[in-house]
């Protein structure tokens, strides 16, 4: 079966640009996280979505990071302004139980 | 301060060794993740734990609650168990998605 996937696979964008990032959850799943993991560094929490509650966005690290989950499945993580410390590996998980996360492969961000 | 400790940061294992990779934690927290994160950046959950001990084929995780103390093992190491291992904590009182996570254990299994 299909698991999470995300787009782009890669971005590489210049200083200023907003860039768009999107999961595509398990099918069924209800909970959606979106994590992101700087070079060198561990993950760090962004937002977390839960069916229809109000997400979870005390990880967001700006204002110009946003996310949406739009009708309760696909999921966009929006970065406005990019900075080149946003420059990243962006991970999303989807989760039925919100014990085991399932993983996307992650979209490698570059800002330049 | 960082609030999840792993250690060894790196390991280099022989194929059959015994494995431990030890989590320590400062906060009081509700659950506990492992994860493994391959070579290629893919992440898969191994376990989730709130008290106890997990076995899951050679991997078996243990938590001591009191002593904010979490430990992996990989019996019988295989070269293709080499990943980073991930020690992730649920906060007491954070979402369910808010972990915090430690910053992994490079582990390496000659064949």
């Amino acid at each position: 079966g299909a698991g999470v996937s995300q787009s782009p696979s890669n971005k590489v964008t210049e200083k200023g640009k907003d860039v768009e990032l999107r999961c595509d959850p398990i099918s069924g799943h209800t909970a959606l996280y979106w994590y992101r993991q700087s070079l060198g560094q561990g993950l760090e929490f962004l937002i977390y979505f839960q069916g229809n509650s109000a997400p979870d966005k005390s990880g967001l690290p700006s204002d110009r990071f946003s996310a949406e989950r739009t009708g309760g499945s696909v999921s966009t993580l929006t970065i406005q302004r990019t900075q080149q410390e946003d420059s990243a590996v962006y991970l999303c998980a989807s989760s039925f139980d919100k014990k085991t996360q399932y993983f996307g492969p992650g979209t490698r961000l570059l800002v330049l | 301060k960082n609030e999840v400790e792993q250690s060894p940061q790196n390991l280099t294992a022989q194929e059959g060794e015994f494995i431990t990779i030890n989590c320590s934690y400062s906060v009081g927290i509700s659950a506990l993740h492992w994860l493994q994160q391959h070579p290629g950046g893919g992440i898969v959950s191994l376990f989730m734990l709130s008290s106890g001990k997990k076995k899951h084929g050679r991997l078996i995780a243990t938590i001591n609650i009191q002593e904010k103390h979490s430990s992996l093992h990989i019996t019988a190491s295989h070269p293709r168990d080499s990943a980073v291992y991930i020690c992730a904590p649920r906060e007491n009182g954070g979402s369910q998605g808010n972990l915090i996570f430690g910053k992994g254990t490079k582990l390496s299994v000659k064949p």
